[in-house]
């Protein structure tokens, strides 16, 4: 079975500074990978996702995030986050490109001015 | 494109009443959808799949005779909690995949049930 492990619950972080959200997972196959976005009281944003090729994800609001299988890791980064970006992260998988997604515990990114 | 609406956003009943949650897919057609259950702070918990003309398939510790599932439609997708208690309050937030793209989840933006 899969799983997906967000090791941090909260990420508090100042204006403009760099982000990164953990994410791992847990497969014994391979694995479509997915990081999401939810604003308070709204359904799920998709942020980027891989699929297949370059390890490297870049996707909307600046955000990117990298793919290391060795690690079972696909990290959420931002370079500079804003003040809107302030929300809960969710990264997710799935076993085929239409299977269920199955999601992590979600972090909490709170951007202070 | 790609938006995917919920009615109500937010509803209020009495215990052993039972309420229904739309989910509509406004552009595009969906042949499969999904619900999934919040409860604060914490991730979104698959409760069921549903597919245009065929029963939903539920997983596992999810009562089907509770959370009702109809999926009529390509546009439409409804969840009814019948005979409603305390402990169903939660945030219920439906997915719908595009039947020509496929893979991709479009999310609508959830629906708070309160059941007093």
């Amino acid at each position: 079975a899969q799983s997906v492990t967000q090791l941090d619950s909260q990420v508090p972080v100042f204006e403009e500074a760099p982000v990164e959200l953990r994410c791992n997972y847990s497969s014994s196959v391979s694995v479509y990978l997915f990081w999401y976005v939810q604003y308070p009281n709204q359904g799920l944003q998709l942020l980027l996702k891989y699929l297949s090729g370059s390890t490297l994800v870049k996707g909307i609001n600046g955000f990117e995030a990298e793919f290391n299988k060795s690690q079972t890791s696909f990290h959420l980064r931002k370079p500079s986050v804003h003040i809107s970006d302030t929300a809960e992260y969710f990264c997710a998988v799935s076993v085929g490109i239409t299977d269920k997604l199955i999601f992590g515990t979600g972090t909490r990114l709170q951007v202070f001015p | 494109g790609a938006v995917v609406s919920q009615h109500p956003s937010r509803v209020i009943c009495k215990s052993g009443t039972s309420v229904k949650i739309e989910c509509r897919s406004l552009d595009f057609q969906a042949t499969t959808m999904f619900w999934y259950r919040q409860f604060p702070k914490q991730s979104l918990m698959l409760m069921a799949t549903s597919n245009e003309g065929s029963k939903a398939t539920y997983e596992q510790g999810v009562e089907k005779d509770k959370f009702l599932i109809n999926h009529a439609s390509l546009t439409l997708s409804t969840l009814t909690v019948t005979s409603a208690h305390p402990e169903d309050s939660s945030f219920y937030i439906c997915s719908a995949r595009d039947r020509v793209w496929g893979y991709e989840q479009y999310f609508g933006p959830g629906t708070r049930l309160t059941v007093t």
